[in-house]
Order: structure tokens, then C-alpha cells, then sequence
């Protein structure tokens, strides 16, 4: 079954305005990695965390790994048009060999 | 920069017919993977590679399969295509397990 899931699944926001999606996973994870996908693209790779409680920023993208290793964020300041489409977090369980994609968080921002 | 490329990006095949759908990769990364993604949703792993001659069936059932012959070349083949099978199939490669994934522009497959 599903082991990563994310929260919201769609979010539309002002352009200006900040936004956060929220990844959360059953099982503790060894590192987590982070996905965007435009429009009718594919995904492209952004960042990995690897530790714990690990922050990492991105201009105006921050990422976050959790103490227990079971979730994380992404949280954008002062959206743009260009920040449109679906965000992935990805994960390999501890002990396991394979990236899990969570269920993706799609936003849109409205000019 | 692509460095990872698939053929055909669009295909409209009638039931039963055989494909085959591509992928090459320029990085010399040993882990390969197909990924099947409906519009808007999730990605599905369905086959994976860690090398020459190794292959794996992902989380989720297919019905095609794929082959390593190979480092730079990972196919996926369907016998018998069927309208269940459209959708989108991303093939994706890696330097290993915990890096990130470099991800080809995708197969949109439409099986009528």
C-alpha cells in the first residue's frame, strides 16, 4: 500500500502569497528527496535530505526533514507564476532499495 | 540538459499490437526505472534495473517487461497492448539508490 502520503493534494494561492505542502510517511525513511513536474512535463529533481532535522534552502524554497525521519516539508515564500505544478517528495525506507513518490501536492497560483 | 531520452513522446496504438517504448541514458548510471503516471497522479514503479542483465518488477503489476542488455539502453515492451494500458511511462536513471532521479520527457501511450 502507500507509504508516502502528502498533504494538500491541490492548493491554489495568490501570486505573493507563501505556501507549504507536507510530506508524511509510515515508516522512518533514510532520506527524502524533493520533485517538481510543470504542466505536462516530467518530474525534475530539486533536493535531497539525508539528516535528521535537516534544513535546506532553495532562494525562496525551504525543506525540511523531521526529527524521526517520517516526514517532511516544502515550503515556498512569495509564490510565483512560475512556481506552478506538482510537487513529489520521495522516499526509500529504511532497510529498503527503492524511492517511494508520495501522492504529489498540486499548486496553482493565480496572478 | 536531457541526458536521458525517450522514444516515441506520443503514440497511438490499436489493441494487441506489440511496442516497445525507449530509453537511453548519456551518464553511464548503472539504476534505471519505468515509472507509469496517469495525468495528475502519482508514480507507479513498475520495472527497475541496477545494472547489465539485471532486472526487477516495481510495487506496481505490469504487464510489460524490459531488458538490460546494455548500461545505457533499458526497453519496455508490451506484447499485447490494451486500452487499460494508456497512460504515461516515464523512464528515469540514477548514479544510485540515494541520489536523485534524472527523469526522460516521457511516453504519452494511447491504446484505442
Amino acid at each position: 500500500g502507500q507509504q508516502v502520503m502528502q498533504i494538500p493534494q491541490y492548493q491554489h494561492v495568490q501570486e505573493g502569497e507563501d505556501f507549504t505542502t507536507y510530506c508524511n510517511s509510515s515508516t522512518t525513511l533514510s532520506n527524502i528527496q524533493w520533485y517538481k513536474q510543470r504542466p505536462g512535463g516530467h518530474p525534475v529533481f530539486l533536493i535531497q535530505l539525508v539528516k535528521s532535522g535537516e534544513v535546506k534552502k532553495q532562494k525562496r524554497l525551504t525543506f525540511q526533514f523531521g526529527e524521526a525521519k517520517k516526514n517532511s516539508s516544502l515550503h515556498i515564500t512569495a509564490t510565483q507564476t512560475t512556481d506552478v505544478g506538482t510537487y513529489f517528495c520521495a522516499g526509500i525506507p529504511t532497510g529498503a532499495n527503492n524511492l517511494f513518490f508520495g501522492t504529489g501536492t498540486r499548486l496553482t497560483v493565480i496572478p | 540538459e536531457a541526458d536521458i531520452y525517450q522514444t516515441p513522446r506520443y503514440l497511438v496504438i490499436g489493441t494487441g499490437k506489440k511496442i516497445t517504448l525507449e530509453c537511453s541514458q548519456t551518464m553511464g548510471h548503472d539504476k534505471m526505472y519505468w515509472y507509469q503516471q496517469d495525468p495528475g497522479m502519482e508514480l507507479h514503479l513498475i520495472h527497475y534495473s541496477y545494472g547489465v542483465n539485471s532486472t526487477e518488477k516495481g510495487d506496481l503489476s505490469s504487464e510489460s517487461t524490459v531488458s538490460r542488455i546494455r548500461t545505457e539502453h533499458f526497453p519496455l515492451t508490451l506484447e499485447s497492448a490494451r486500452p487499460s494500458h494508456t497512460s504515461q511511462y516515464l523512464c528515469a536513471s540514477s548514479e544510485t539508490a540515494n541520489y536523485g532521479y534524472t527523469f526522460g520527457s516521457g511516453t504519452r501511450l494511447t491504446v484505442v
